[in-house]
């Protein structure tokens, strides 16, 4: 089965870190991926990690796996306002085919 | 090196009409996928294209119907329309011998409204 799961709303202060949290299913991900959408735009790729890493630090973004609890995370470091978006994590679901599996969003609010 | 484009942006149908969406790959990616994005929801898979071929599909009826051609663009076409197909449509397009990671490039979607 596939179901990623995600809190809906997040809201901080400018300059705060925001932590955005996932929960998976699938262990047999091999990858797991973090997508930003800004209003009324598609889908652009963040940041991804392998499954047998437990953290990757890409510039302000920290992604950390919990394999065992099938938790991920996204840490974004002195958040922006122009981080302000729905953020979306995503695994992989091999069924012969590479398709990816999207949690609900959490939608990301950075006030002044 | 061109993103992935599609046209229309927006579009408003009727109920039980049939709509054509379009998408252009980026460059040099053989493989594209489409999904539906209904408000307030992740995208969800509805089939993929590899090489002109049905590659795989998701859980959505034969009336979701798609295209792609040999310059690698594609079509998505849906028949009697119903109200709940009103979604933002994305196509995303990737290069299918790269599996690891899996990097999809996503077009900016088609907002279809049925009334």
């Amino acid at each position: 089965g596939e179901d990623v799961e995600q809190s809906l709303f997040l809201s901080v202060r400018e300059g705060d870190s925001s932590v955005i949290n996932c929960t998976y299913t699938d262990s047999s991900s091999t990858y797991l991926y973090w997508y930003k959408q800004e209003p009324g735009a598609g889908l652009q790729l963040l940041t991804y990690i392998f499954s047998n890493m437990d953290m990757k630090q890409d510039q302000r973004l920290t992604v950390l796996l919990n394999k065992k609890d099938k938790h991920l995370s996204l840490r974004i470091a002195d958040t922006q306002t122009g981080d302000s978006a729905i953020y979306f994590c995503a695994e992989t679901e091999d069924t012969g085919f590479q398709k990816l599996v999207f949690g609900t969003g959490t939608r990301l609010l950075v006030s002044p | 090196e061109t993103g992935v484009t599609q046209s229309p942006t927006h579009l408003i149908k009727t109920r039980g009409q049939q709509v054509t969406l379009r998408c252009s790959s980026q460059s040099g990616h053989n493989t594209v996928s489409w999904y539906q994005q209904a408000l307030g929801q992740g995208p969800q898979f509805i089939f993929q294209y590899y090489r002109e071929e049905e590659n795989g599909r998701g859980n959505f009826p034969p009336r979701f119907s798609g295209l792609q051609f040999p310059n690698y663009s594609s079509e998505l076409n849906v028949n009697a329309l119903e109200l709940d197909d009103s979604a933002l449509y994305l196509c995303a397009s990737s290069f299918q011998e790269q599996f690891d990671p899996y990097e999809q490039y996503f077009g900016p979607g088609t907002r279809l409204t049925v009334t």
